[in-house]
């Protein structure tokens, strides 16, 4: 199973644009890259997913080098509303996905 | 709403007593999977059924921990004697049969105190 590395935490303030990297050396030619967002209290949900290159929703933008190695996610023009917990996630779900600890943003006004 | 349905959204319960816990998964969703996530850490894969089928149990999980989904619709989730260890939140997700490419939606979670 690929494991993932983010940064613990990240502060940023309203209005900015936030990326977080995420590092999966051993990835697997199969595996896809899904980014989660959690609330407290509340379980984790999907932002969005990627294989390669760049993919963009209404959301967020993942960016995914050639060696597919790291991923980015981009956040643009945070709000205080979005201060969560990401996780970066690496696998195919037929195969027990592990969570790390993900990063927590923090939004400051 | 039709989304990953938990109950009870908390529990609290003595140690030494069982638990059952139940989660009603998005319909049309072949797949569930059960998360343990304590404080601060990321969720811990449990347990994963396609269908009625019970596919996957973590290395991790005691004997003491046991799930069921019969007729592959809702599934049930139970300890037994519980310890206060297995305080956590208990996650439940569903999702499509697919190519690996799935997205996991998730309920909101029982909360388990164990006194």
């Amino acid at each position: 199973l690929a494991k993932t590395t983010q940064p613990i935490s990240m502060d940023s303030y309203e209005g900015q644009e936030v990326n977080i990297t995420c590092s999966h050396n051993n990835i697997a030619t199969n595996d896809y890259i899904t980014w989660y967002q959690q609330f407290p209290s509340q379980g984790p949900r999907f932002i969005i997913q990627g294989y390669k290159t760049k993919v963009t929703n209404e959301v967020a933008s993942l960016f995914i080098p050639a060696d597919r190695k790291s991923s980015t996610l981009s956040l643009p023009r945070v709000s205080l509303s979005d201060t969560a917990v990401y996780y970066c996630l690496v696998g195919e779900l037929r195969r027990q996905l592990t969570f790390g600890s993900g990063t927590q943003l923090t939004v400051l006004p | 709403d039709t989304g990953v349905s938990q109950d009870p959204r908390h529990k609290i319960t003595k140690r030494g007593q069982n638990v059952t816990f139940r989660c009603d998964p998005i319909s049309e969703h072949n797949r569930l999977y059960w998360y343990r996530q304590t404080l601060g850490q990321g969720p811990e894969f449990l347990t994963y059924f396609q269908n009625e089928a019970q596919l996957e149990k973590s290395r991790l999980l005691s004997d003491r921990f046991s799930a069921e989904r019969p007729k592959g619709s809702f599934s049930t989730l139970e300890i037994q004697r519980t310890e206060q260890g297995d305080s956590a939140m208990y996650l439940c997700a569903s999702s499509p049969l697919g190519r690996g490419n799935e997205k996991l939606f998730f309920g909101s979670g029982t909360q388990l105190s164990v006194l």
